[in-house]
């Protein structure tokens, strides 16, 4: 079955670069979260989208934005990096706006040196 | 306090044995319960949901849910080598809440 597909799965930027990532949901899903995990951490809710809306806000630091196009893919666009926003980038899709069923992607690895 | 407690281990089982992973949380507007298990370097896997109290069972996994206790627990029977990973648990209020994650349990099942 197909899963949630992210592009790039290794980056590295330097201090001050901005950074793109891409989220592909499974078909038919509707809804896109983007999760950020430190090292030994668990995953932090960034932003999640419902049919190209925004739907919920998490700890997303205002140098970080999103938006969900009309095919239901999802970017996250992060400017003026910095070295703690090294880690490793979740995108996760569901039907629905109903969370407890979200579908997890690989995975970005962000290095910021 | 976090709101939702997870031990990080690690946890280290021989092959065969029963595993039980466990999350107390604080909120007790949670409802509904995921457990997520992650290999390294890859993304979380959903395993179980359960809504409201009670157990679920799916194959050799078992989830219990006491929310009197503010207590959720999975179990792994005939832990197998390939059930090594982290384990996360997750819960949420309503259905259209963030998920909060527990911190992971990192489990080791030697052949």
């Amino acid at each position: 079955a197909a899963g949630v597909i992210q592009s790039p799965r290794h980056l590295i930027k330097e201090k001050r670069e901005t950074a793109t990532l891409k989220c592909y949901p499974i078909p038919r899903h509707d809804t896109v979260y983007w999760y950020q995990q430190g090292p030994g951490q668990d995953p932090q809710f960034l932003i999640s989208f419902y049919e190209k809306m925004q739907s919920d806000k998490g700890s997303i630091p205002d140098r970080f934005s999103a938006q969900q196009f009309s095919d239901y893919h999802s970017e996250l666009n992060m400017s003026s990096l910095e070295l703690g926003d090294s880690a490793l980038y979740f995108c996760a899709s569901s039907l629905g706006l109903s969370s407890y069923e979200q579908y997890f992607g690989p995975g970005t690895r962000l290095t910021v040196t | 306090q976090k709101e939702v407690e997870q031990d990080p281990g690690p946890l280290s089982v021989p092959e065969g044995a029963i595993v039980s992973l466990n999350c107390t949380y604080s909120n007790s507007a949670f409802q509904y319960f995921m457990w997520y298990r992650q290999y390294s370097r890859k993304g979380p896997e959903l395993l179980m949901y359960t809504y409201s109290s009670g157990n679920k069972e799916d194959g050799r996994f078992t989830a219990q849910v006491d929310k009197s206790s503010k207590y959720i627990s999975l179990f792994i029977r005939d832990s197998q080598p390939s059930d090594s990973a982290t384990y996360l648990c997750a819960m949420m209020g309503t259905s259209y809440d963030k998920v909060i994650f527990g911190p992971g349990t990192s489990l080791s099942v030697i052949p």
